[in-house]
């Protein structure tokens, strides 16, 4: 079973600023939350990592509270191609241990 | 360096026929992950292997379905007899094991069963 949960999907416009939240009350004190972007007929490709406070790319910001029971992604001033599938996992990604993906939020933007 | 690479792309069987699905990792990537993923839902865990050795096998299907990582060579993701529901991209990624985070996924193996 994933160890995550996030909205089925979102709606937003071109320009906008998107947050979506992941809820992983029983995340591991080792654990990562890791969040990946899916566009259609491909693979899934890392977006951002954190562990806590905030962590910022190129590409989104990710912020984790301090009891790290949930994190949310923020993609500032999304476009049209940013309408993907996003999905969040926590875990870490070692030896023995299986990376579960849940369903994912489904971003649809709009012009 | 090149990325995870899986072939055949699409693959079409007839019900009862066995599909082959290749992964080749990253360069220097020794472990390997097989997820499926039907049309509209998420991707499914389904094995987790290093060279030569299955470390988790616990979302396969414990008939038709297995998978090997040879010392050598890609893995590979065998279906024997495949049934109208084996009908899913399957997709491969792989890590360097040091506990990054990152997977780097393949662009998947379509298979259709007709």
């Amino acid at each position: 079973l994933a160890k995550t949960t996030q909205p089925i999907s979102m709606d937003s416009y071109e320009g906008q600023e998107v947050n979506i939240t992941c809820s992983h009350n029983n995340i591991a004190t080792n654990d990562y939350i890791t969040w990946y972007q899916q566009f259609p007929s491909q693979g899934p490709r890392f977006i951002i990592q954190g562990y806590k406070t905030k962590v910022t790319n190129e590409v989104a910001s990710l912020f984790i509270p301090a009891d790290r029971k949930s994190s949310t992604l923020s993609l500032p001033r999304v476009s049209l191609s940013d309408t993907a599938v996003y999905y969040c996992l926590s875990g870490l990604e070692q030896a023995g241990t299986a990376l579960i993906f849940g369903k994912g939020t489904t971003l649809s933007v709009s012009s | 360096n090149a990325g995870v690479m899986q072939n055949p792309r699409h693959l079409v069987r007839r019900r009862g026929q066995e599909a082959r699905l290749r992964c080749s990792p990253m360069k220097g990537h020794s472990h390997v992950y097989w997820y499926r993923q039907l049309p509209e839902e998420g991707l499914k865990f389904m094995v987790y292997l290093q060279k030569e050795n299955i470390i988790d096998e616990s979302g396969m299907p414990k008939e038709r379905f297995s998978a090997e990582f040879p010392k050598e060579g890609p893995s590979i993701l065998r279906i024997q007899q495949v049934v109208r529901g084996d009908s899913a991209a399957y997709f491969c990624a792989s890590s360097l094991g040091t506990g990054t985070g990152e997977l780097f996924f393949g662009e998947g193996s379509r298979l259709t069963v007709l």
